[in-house]
């Protein structure tokens, strides 16, 4: 079976300040990991995803993700925070070969305080 | 590129009364479409699977006479909510994509039924 946790149900950070939004996942086999991002009252629109290549992955707007296998992790980061930032965050992952749809992270709440 | 549309953005409607909402992938061309539903503050809950040309696969408790869905193209799949009723109020969001790779989502579609 796969899944997929987001720890943090909301999380704040100031302007300017790098934020991290935390992802953990659980597959048998090799993981494809996605991070998506929803603004209120619309779809969620693709910020990058890590198949396989560097642990690092670079997406759009600035976020950058790190694939740690050891750590079954997938962690979204940003260098520094913008108000516009703020959004809801999903971590999805689907396993490798696997006929599985994704599945999704409840969701991370990300607010960026002016 | 990968831009996908969805209609209408949002729609009312009276109970026992059907409701279709159209999904489309304008730049690519789509091998499999996903259908979504979404409660407030809620992660994605998968409803069912589409695949162009074929029955569409619904995820266990969906009902599949109710939830109708049609992937008649490439670039379009449709979902019906026949004879709708004040509980299937929720928020629909369908995502696309090529070969089983990144899913791309649609702006979504709220639906109301008084």
């Amino acid at each position: 079976a796969q899944s997929v946790a987001q720890p943090e149900d909301q999380v704040n950070v100031a302007e300017g300040n790098p934020l991290t939004v935390k992802c953990t996942y659980s597959v048998s086999g090799n993981p494809y990991l996605f991070w998506y991002v929803q603004y209120p009252n619309r779809g969620l629109q693709f910020l990058l995803k890590y198949i396989t290549g560097d642990n690092l992955v670079k997406g759009s707007y600035g976020f950058e993700a790190e694939f740690n296998k050891s750590q079954t992790s997938f962690h979204l980061k940003k260098p520094s925070a913008l108000v516009s930032d703020s959004a809801l965050y999903f971590c999805a992952v689907r396993e490798e070969g696997s006929a599985r749809q994704l599945t999704f992270g409840s969701g991370t709440q990300l607010t960026v305080l002016p | 590129g990968a831009v996908v549309s969805q209609h209408p953005s949002w729609v009312i409607c009276k109970s026992g009364t059907s409701v279709k909402i159209e999904c489309r992938s304008l730049d690519f061309q789509a091998t499999t479409m996903f259908w979504y539903r979404q409660f407030p503050k809620q992660s994605l809950m998968l409803m069912a699977t589409s695949n162009e040309g074929s029955k569409a696969t619904y995820e266990q408790g969906v009902e599949k006479d109710k939830f109708l869905i049609n992937h008649a193209s490439l670039t379009l799949s449709t979902l019906t909510v026949t004879s709708a009723h004040p509980e299937d109020s929720s928020f629909y969001i369908c995502s696309a994509s090529w070969r089983q790779e990144t899913q791309y989502f649609g702006p979504g579609t709220r639906l109301l039924v008084l």
